[in-house]
């Protein structure tokens, strides 16, 4: 079955700086990849996707890249904020369930 | 309109007693799921339903968790004979149509602790 890996787990950068996020997945046939942020006390809120049909899509501070043939996909956030302090997870498609990573704590600092 | 709602949004029993979670998805969303999410863990597939119909329950980790969503709509985790190991947060998500590639909206979650 499938499997995803992410790191690191945890991650703290300056405001203004990038972070990225990797994860990695087991599963060749897995064609969609989601990423969630998850807030204190709140569940999980989609916030770009990608499909394998693609390789990069972008939705202002935020990006997503895919390489199918090594099975990595990343998460890129630039100009950091501090409310873009969270958790974050990828995952990929089982059929049709979604497989999460274990989450990477993200902290920007001041 | 509203979003996922669960309730409660606390739940504290006393190992080897019967609990119930209920979740309200979104209006018009054909698909419900849930998810168990353990301290420092990301969510973990448990079962999902298209309409009434229980579609995939592979994620149950044994007999003492069913499930059901009788009208299409609420759905309700039951879980008997509860164990410590059951302490999670167990998160209820709805989407439009059944399918990996549509986006699931996710509610607050019901946070279960077993004494």
């Amino acid at each position: 079955g499938e499997n995803v890996e992410q790191h690191p787990s945890t991650l703290s950068v300056q405001e203004g700086d990038s972070a990225v996020i990797k994860c990695t997945y087991s599963d060749s046939a897995s064609n969609y990849f989601p990423w969630y942020k998850q807030e204190l006390g709140k569940g999980p809120q989609l916030i770009i996707d990608i499909r394998s049909n693609v390789g990069e899509k972008k939705d202002q501070r935020i990006a997503v890249t895919l390489n199918k043939t090594a099975k990595h996909f990343s998460l890129h956030i630039t100009e950091t904020q501090p409310e873009d302090s969270a958790v974050y997870f990828c995952a990929a498609n089982r059929d049709d369930k979604i497989i999460f990573g274990k989450g990477t704590r993200l902290h920007i600092l001041p | 309109g509203a979003g996922v709602s669960q309730t409660p949004s606390n739940k504290v029993t006393e190992k080897g007693k019967y609990v119930e979670l209920r979740c309200d998805p979104i209006s018009g969303h054909t698909a419900l799921y849930w998810y168990r999410q353990s301290l420092g863990q990301g969510p973990e597939f448990l079962i999902y339903f298209q309409g009434t119909g229980a579609a995939d329950d592979s994620g149950l980790p044994n007999d003492r968790f069913f499930a059901v969503r009788p009208e299409g709509s609420v759905s309700t985790l039951k879980i008997q004979r509860t164990e410590r190991g059951d302490s999670a947060v167990y998160l209820c998500a709805s989407s439009l149509n059944l399918g990996a590639q549509e986006t699931q909206y996710f509610g607050p979650g019901t946070r279960l602790l077993v004494l």
